[in-house]
C-alpha cells in the first residue's frame, strides 16, 4: 500500500540551479513530510506539511501541497553538490499512524 | 546527542540462523518503527509501535517479529532469516507518531543472508 510516487526518479542539475521534485498520493492524509538520504544512510527529515497547508519553506527548500490534485513538490533554489542525495515523500493517511514513502527521486548535482 | 542507534550496522548470516537487530533512541519517544529498504521499491513498513508493549503490523511482516519491552528498545528479531530478508534496515522513532511529528532514523543495517 505504497502511497506516495516520486517523479522523476532521476534528476541531473549543474551547480546553482533550482531542482523540482514531485510527489503523488492516492488517498486522504494528514500530512505529508519530505526526507533526505545520502547513499546508503539513514534519512533525514526536512519539511512537515499538513493537509490544510499549501506551503512552507525551509531555508532554500520550498514544499507546496495540492490536496485537490493530491500532490506535493519540493523545489531546492540554488542547488549546491552537497545537495547530491536521494529524496523521498512519506505520507501519513487520515486517521492512520503509518508513514508510506514513495520509492524517491535521486539528485545528482554537478560542481 | 539526540539519535536512534542501531546495531549492528553490517550483518551477514546464514539462512535459518535466528538474528536480532537492537535499536535504541535516547529521545523518550513513544513510536518507534522498522522499515526495510529494497532497490526500486523504497521503504516499506515492518512494524510499528505506539508505546511499550504495543505493537502493530506495518506493510511487510511476515518472517519478523518486535518487542517493546522498554520505551527507549524496539528490537527486530528474525527467527529463521531466508535470502530474500536480504535488505538494509532502517529503525525510526518520533514523539506521538507521523501524524503529529517528523520521524528520526538510525543509520541502517545492512543485512545479507546467504
Amino acid at each position: 500500500s505504497q502511497q506516495g510516487e516520486e517523479d522523476p526518479q532521476a534528476l541531473s542539475i549543474q551547480e546553482g540551479e533550482n531542482a523540482t521534485m514531485n510527489c503523488s498520493y492516492k488517498t486522504s492524509i494528514n500530512n505529508l513530510q519530505w526526507y533526505r538520504q545520502n547513499s546508503g544512510r539513514g534519512l533525514v527529515h526536512l519539511i512537515l506539511i499538513r493537509s490544510n497547508e499549501r506551503e512552507k519553506h525551509s531555508g532554500r527548500l520550498r514544499v507546496t501541497l495540492d490536496t485537490s490534485k493530491k500532490s506535493s513538490s519540493l523545489l531546492i533554489t540554488a542547488s549546491r553538490a552537497a545537495d547530491t542525495a536521494s529524496y523521498f515523500c512519506a505520507t501519513v493517511e487520515t486517521g492512520a499512524n503509518n508513514l508510506f514513502f514513495g520509492t524517491g527521486t535521486r539528485l545528482t548535482v554537478i560542481p | 546527542e539526540a539519535q536512534v542507534t542501531q546495531n549492528p550496522r553490517y550483518l551477514i548470516t546464514v539462512t535459518g540462523k535466528k538474528l536480532t537487530v537492537t535499536c535504541s533512541q535516547n529521545m523518550n519517544h513513544e513510536y518507534m518503527s522498522w522499515y526495510r529498504q529494497d532497490p526500486g521499491l523504497g521503504l516499506r513498513q515492518i512494524y510499528y509501535s505506539m508505546n511499550v508493549e504495543v505493537t502493530d503490523k506495518g506493510d511487510v511482516p511476515e518472517g519478523y517479529k518486535v518487542s517493546r519491552k522498554e520505551k527507549r528498545n524496539f528490537p527486530l528479531i528474525l527467527e529463521s532469516p531466508s535470502p530474500n530478508q536480504t535488505s538494509l534496515y532502517f529503525c525510526a522513532s518520533s514523539f506521538g507518531g507521523p501524524s503529529n511529528t517528523e520521524a528520526f532514523f538510525g543509520q541502517g543495517t545492512r543485512l545479507t543472508v546467504v
